[in-house]
């Protein structure tokens, strides 16, 4: 896939307000796809996952929609807080074997 | 419950040397993965593992790089020798086939090569 390197897309948020954080996947063969949270230092911490079953799926403040007709996902984060600054990746795969990783979008939260 | 564990957390080392990375997956987990990070990019699967059987080692570089994990739970990954661009993140990670096979990963291991 595409990488951007060092410059990765950034989303910047008011405290309290609604992030969208787009990602465009690759293989319409795909029937799993997973958002991780990335802080600096740390691994991909897992937020929410989707079948291609599914269109939609809603977890703890986050919701993840599933487009396939145009390889599209999206992860919602309702009331965005200080805490949730960090890189997102969304990533692709077969029944959750090798995962493709997206090239992340940082998430920077205003106070 | 214990995530994945990982040592060492950071390593310097000069070209040429050897270096091992250590992983101890979640306790039940069959499957583990080494993936390898550069900055500012996403994970990159190196080998999975489905037990103790290396079931898809396509984009690991063999010339130089070797993993095992013997009896089924915890995996070494061995660089020998290292260059200056293997300098990056290796991250562990593992699922449970049964379960759903979400995978969690480590903190990883931040690789540097002099």
């Amino acid at each position: 896939g595409e990488s951007v390197g060092l410059h990765l897309p950034t989303l910047s948020v008011q405290e309290g307000d609604n992030s969208i954080i787009n990602c465009a996947y690759s293989n319409s063969a795909s029937d799993y796809f997973i958002w991780y949270k990335q802080e600096s230092g740390k691994g991909p911490q897992f937020i929410i996952d989707i079948r291609s079953n599914m269109d939609k799926r809603q977890g703890q403040r986050v919701t993840v929609l599933l487009n396939k007709t145009v390889k599209h996902l999206s992860l919602q984060i309702a009331a965005t807080q200080p805490g949730d600054s960090a890189v997102y990746f969304c990533a692709e795969s077969i029944y959750g074997n090798k995962l493709v990783f997206g090239a992340g979008t940082i998430l920077r939260v205003k106070s | 419950e214990a995530g994945v564990v990982q040592s060492p957390r950071y390593k310097i080392i000069e070209k040429k040397q050897p270096v091992a990375f250590w992983c101890n997956p979640i306790s039940g987990h069959n499957t583990l993965y080494w993936y390898l990070q550069n900055l500012g990019q996403g994970p990159e699967l190196l080998i999975r593992y489905e037990n103790e059987e290396a079931v898809d080692d396509s984009q690991l570089p063999k010339d130089r790089f070797s993993a095992e994990r013997l009896k089924g739970v915890d995996s070494t990954l061995k660089i020998q020798p290292a260059e200056l661009g293997d300098s990056a993140v290796y991250l562990c990670a593992s699922s449970d086939y049964l379960a759903g096979n979400t995978q969690y990963f480590g903190p990883g291991t931040r690789l540097t090569v002099l």
